[in-house]
């Protein structure tokens, strides 16, 4: 099984900071099979991005994927107040996992 | 627009069975693949099953083999997890989930999720 460990597991920023989230894999994640959820309280996860680095219809080009091999990035250029929620990696490659979560809290 | 609406969540004895249901409509439901997810109370996600959409193919979660099954039918474009000798570790919100199919099988649509409380 590939277990994804996310750091860090709160983020504290002010709208209009970037936030850098991280995702790190037990073993490489073949042809990049990695994706990114958001999650509000209360409502069920929506994909933001997929295959590491691409957006997911609907997804803003503030959001941004990168990685591959066991190191992965979500990053989010500039935080809008709804940006602030938990966000879950999870590997494709090999059956389905998901990282612990990092949630992104306002400062 | 695509849909997927669970149902059949609620409070059941530890020991006892229940089935999930997940009722897909605004897409062809028969070539996807269809996954459910669940979440503990205040915990992250965690993969449970998957079906493929011929059927013949499942895949389920160590934590849930041999106690849980997924099934679907396509003539009635529903999903369904049958759950047996349910545990306390049960307890979750379970989502029904797409599979984006095609190279790339991560899960482009959810439902909103029904509630299981395994309790005496």
């Amino acid at each position: 099984e590939i277990v994804l460990t996310q750091s860090p597991g709160t983020l504290s920023l002010s709208p209009g900071e970037r936030a850098t989230l991280s995702c790190r894999a037990s073993q490489s994640v073949r042809s990049n099979y990695l994706a990114w959820y958001q999650q509000k309280p209360g409502q069920a996860p929506r994909i933001v991005i997929y295959a590491a680095g691409s957006r997911a219809t609907g997804t803003p080009d503030r959001f941004s994927g990168s990685g591959s091999g066991t190191d992965f990035t979500l990053t989010i250029s500039r935080l809008e107040p709804e940006d602030f929620a938990v966000y879950y990696c999870q590997q494709y490659d090999d059956s389905w996992t998901f990282g612990q979560g990092t949630k992104v809290g306002i400062k | 627009h695509v849909q997927l609406v669970e149902s059949g969540g609620g409070v059941v004895q530890p020991g006892g069975s229940l089935r999930l249901s997940c009722a897909a409509s605004g897409f062809s439901f028969s070539p996807y693949a269809m996954h459910w997810v669940r979440q503990a109370p205040g915990k992250g996600l965690e993969w449970v099953a998957v079906i493929w959409s011929d059927e013949s193919n499942k895949d389920y979660a160590d934590s849930v083999k041999g106690r849980f099954t997924i099934s679907r039918d396509n003539s009635k474009n529903t999903l369904y997890l049958q759950m047996n000798s349910l545990r306390a570790e049960d307890t979750a919100v379970y989502f029904c989930a797409r599979d984006a199919s095609g190279n790339y099988h991560y899960f482009d649509y959810w439902g909103q999720g029904t509630l299981v409380t395994v309790s005496s």
